[in-house]
């Protein structure tokens, strides 16, 4: 079974751009969560998207968004690029989200804001 | 709210010795725990879980953690540690209560350094 593919890998932007982010979850898994992690933050919880709908949201800015398609792929987006946005983004995946199973996390989609 | 502590940046032990990495957290209703290890440049791999039941869980790669409600605490530990268990070991929490869907709270995180 394949896990959480996210894509790209790696990114470079400049301040004042935007960028899209990808996540594949487990086929089968219908809840996609969003984690921004830095050295400073640690791991914060962005959005959490369960049948195309947002279930849940963090604390960030509204330059931060998130949609999630019919087959449950996901997308994030950072409008307006600050310096502060480097960081790892990571995606993870669940069956339903609420019970008490784990989450299968990407290898994550390093963000340089430059 | 939910949050979790790890009061350790850093833990250091010897090859073959046991090793404990701290967590407490604090939920409003019941909780779900978990641990999960970050290897460099890499994401999060799952490491065990409690739901319920038997306060002692058991997971991947010899590691185990006690439940311990009255402490609100989930410590991780391991018997005999390797030195291919240094890494970065993160503790989260999550409400058991259906609104909170699938967020999770992460901890600061632990590394932890094993010498041979």
């Amino acid at each position: 079974k394949a896990g959480v593919t996210q894509t790209p890998r790696y990114l470079i932007k400049t301040r004042g751009q935007q960028v899209t982010l990808s996540c594949s979850p487990i086929s089968g898994h219908r809840s996609v969560s969003w984690y921004q992690q830095t050295p400073g933050q640690g791991l914060q919880f962005l959005f959490e998207y369960f049948s195309e709908t947002q279930r849940n949201k963090g604390n960030f800015p509204g330059r931060f968004s998130g949609r999630q398609f019919s087959n449950s792929r996901s997308e994030m987006n950072v409008s307006t690029l600050e310096l502060g946005d480097s960081a790892l983004y990571l995606c993870a995946s669940s069956p339903s989200g609420a019970s008490g199973t784990e989450a299968f996390f990407g290898q994550g989609t390093r963000l340089t804001v430059v | 709210a939910q949050s979790v502590a790890q009061p350790e940046d850093q833990v250091n032990v010897a090859e073959g010795n046991p090793l404990t990495v701290k967590c407490t957290y604090s939920v409003s209703g019941n909780p779900y725990l978990f641990w999960y290890v970050q290897y460099p440049n890499r994401g999060l791999q799952f490491l065990l879980k409690y739901i319920t039941g038997d306060n002692l869980v058991k997971g991947s790669y010899g590691f185990e953690a006690e439940f311990n409600k009255s402490q609100t605490s989930f410590h991780l530990k391991k018997p005999s540690a390797l030195v291919s268990d240094s890494a970065l070991y993160f503790c989260a929490v999550r409400d058991q209560k259906k609104s909170s869907g699938d967020k999770l709270t992460f901890g600061t995180g632990t590394r932890l350094a094993v010498r041979p």
